[in-house]
């Protein structure tokens, strides 16, 4: 079974609210990190959060990380209707940087103009 | 500047047939990556490579072969190719040194009928 699990699956706001999508994990974790899919084409790195930091910002997006809780949430703030797309959580387990990335199954978000 | 370019982008084969996805990064990159992409499944690792020469199992590899004779180069290849193999396929590529993000190539529909 995949080692991330999102929630909610779907995700539908209005222009100008905020998104919050949850990623939960298995094992103890070196990272992890946030991705952007916009339909039909391959996923854009948002941001990467470490296992030894809580919480980190970019631009209008928040990354929060609870090790204790084995979860992760990502808020968006002030969203557009540009924002629409699916984000993935991906996490490299173990303590060490081992390569190996493994993705959760995402949340799709759309957001109404 | 290419980045991570997967080939071909689309392909139809007859089950039992045979063959060879290209993926090539050009940023000197270490790690590098195959995953499937199914619709509410999210992104599935293959197998993956920490460097020249070297291969490893993801999350789902049976079916599918790997090699990285050429640090640039990440090759995927299905000797025998069943309808259970329709899917998006990804090839992502990130450095080794520190936690680090991955970039992707735009992906390979592949249908088996």
């Amino acid at each position: 079974s995949q080692q991330g699990e999102e929630d909610p699956q779907a995700l539908s706001i209005q222009e100008g609210e905020n998104a919050t999508m949850n990623c939960s994990y298995k094992t103890s974790i070196n990272n992890l990190q946030w991705y952007r899919q916009n339909s039909g084409r391959g996923l854009v790195h948002l941001i990467l959060i470490r296992s030894n930091e809580r919480e980190k910002h970019s631009g209008r997006l928040r990354v929060t990380l609870d090790t204790s809780k084995k979860s992760s949430s990502l808020l968006i703030t002030a969203s557009r209707a540009a924002d629409t797309a699916s984000y993935f959580c991906a996490t490299s387990p173990g303590s060490g940087n081992t390569g190996k990335l493994i993705f959760g199954q995402g949340t799709t978000l759309q957001v109404k103009p | 500047n290419a980045g991570v370019t997967q080939t071909p982008k689309f392909r139809v084969l007859k089950t039992g047939q045979s063959m060879t996805l290209l993926c090539a990064q050009d940023m000197n990159h270490e790690y590098m990556y195959w995953y499937r992409q199914d619709p509410g499944m999210g992104l599935r690792l293959i197998h993956y490579s920490v460097g020249e020469g070297t291969t490893a199992k993801g999350e789902v590899p049976d079916g599918y072969n790997v090699s990285r004779l050429k640090k640039q180069n990440f090759l995927l290849g299905l000797e025998s190719a069943a309808p259970s193999q329709t899917s998006v396929y990804f090839c992502a590529s990130s450095h080794r040194t520190g936690p680090s993000e991955a970039f992707f190539g735009q992906g390979t529909r592949l249908t088996v009928v």
